[in-house]
């Protein structure tokens, strides 16, 4: 099965860039999303295909996808941009989707 | 406003089963891919089934094919998830999200419900 390996935790100081990886086998052939998830609350989506940001998300969020990581930048970031973050694909051979492990980020 | 809500959580015992539903409103039901994904307590994101709009199409996570069955009914803008077979690790939060082609493609979950905690414990 597809694996998406992420690291388990990124410190950033505030306004500062907090930069997390996604790394998959090939994973610049398939398109990429990344999910913020606060404590206690449902996931929201910051960026789905590799970079676009749907309505409402600050452009402080941004993503790139090439080889085999994907890359999801806070720029900037703000003590309530402290939280878990989830890349995910759809594996077309497997259809399945795929999450990947999960990155805590810490605003110092 | 556009939203999801779960329902038909609890605690159940290993063996036994239970029926999820998620009602949808302020959007149209019809026309999005739906997924269950759950969350085990402290731990990742899993994706556990899909279904199309039409309810034509599913497809399973391995840890829950043959004894997880997703459907939708589009006339009550409903998804459901029936769950048999049951077993401790089945517990965790379950969540059903939508992809809205036209919003985000048909590949990302734009939309989350607010969860329904199952409990599988003897």
């Amino acid at each position: 099965s597809y694996v998406l390996t992420q690291p388990p935790s990124v410190s950033v100081a505030p306004g500062q860039t907090a930069s997390i990886t996604c790394g998959g086998d090939n994973i610049g052939s398939t398109s990429v999303h990344w999910y913020q998830q606060k404590p206690g609350q449902a996931p929201v989506l910051v960026i789905y295909y590799d970079s676009d940001r749907p309505a409402g998300i600050p452009e402080r969020f941004s993503g790139s996808n090439s080889g085999n990581t994907a890359t999801l930048t806070i720029s900037r970031v703000e003590a309530g941009d402290e939280a878990d973050y989830f890349c995910q694909v759809w594996e077309r051979n497997s259809r399945h989707y795929v999450f990947g492990t999960g990155t805590k980020v810490t605003v110092l | 406003q556009v939203q999801l809500v779960e329902s038909g959580g609890g605690l159940v015992k290993p063996g036994g089963s239970l029926r999820l539903s998620c009602e949808a409103s302020g959007f149209t039901f019809s026309a999005c891919y739906m997924s269950w994904i759950r969350q085990a307590p402290g731990k990742g994101l899993e994706w556990v089934s899909y279904i199309n709009t039409g309810g034509t199409t599913m497809y399973y996570g391995d840890s829950v094919k043959g004894r997880f069955t997703i459907s939708r009914d589009n006339a009550k803008n409903s998804l459901y998830l029936q769950m048999d077979s049951l077993r401790d690790e089945d517990t965790a939060v379950y969540y059903c999200a939508r992809a809205d082609v036209a919003v985000a493609g048909a590949d990302a979950f734009d939309v989350w419900g607010q969860g329904t905690m199952v409990t599988v414990s003897s």
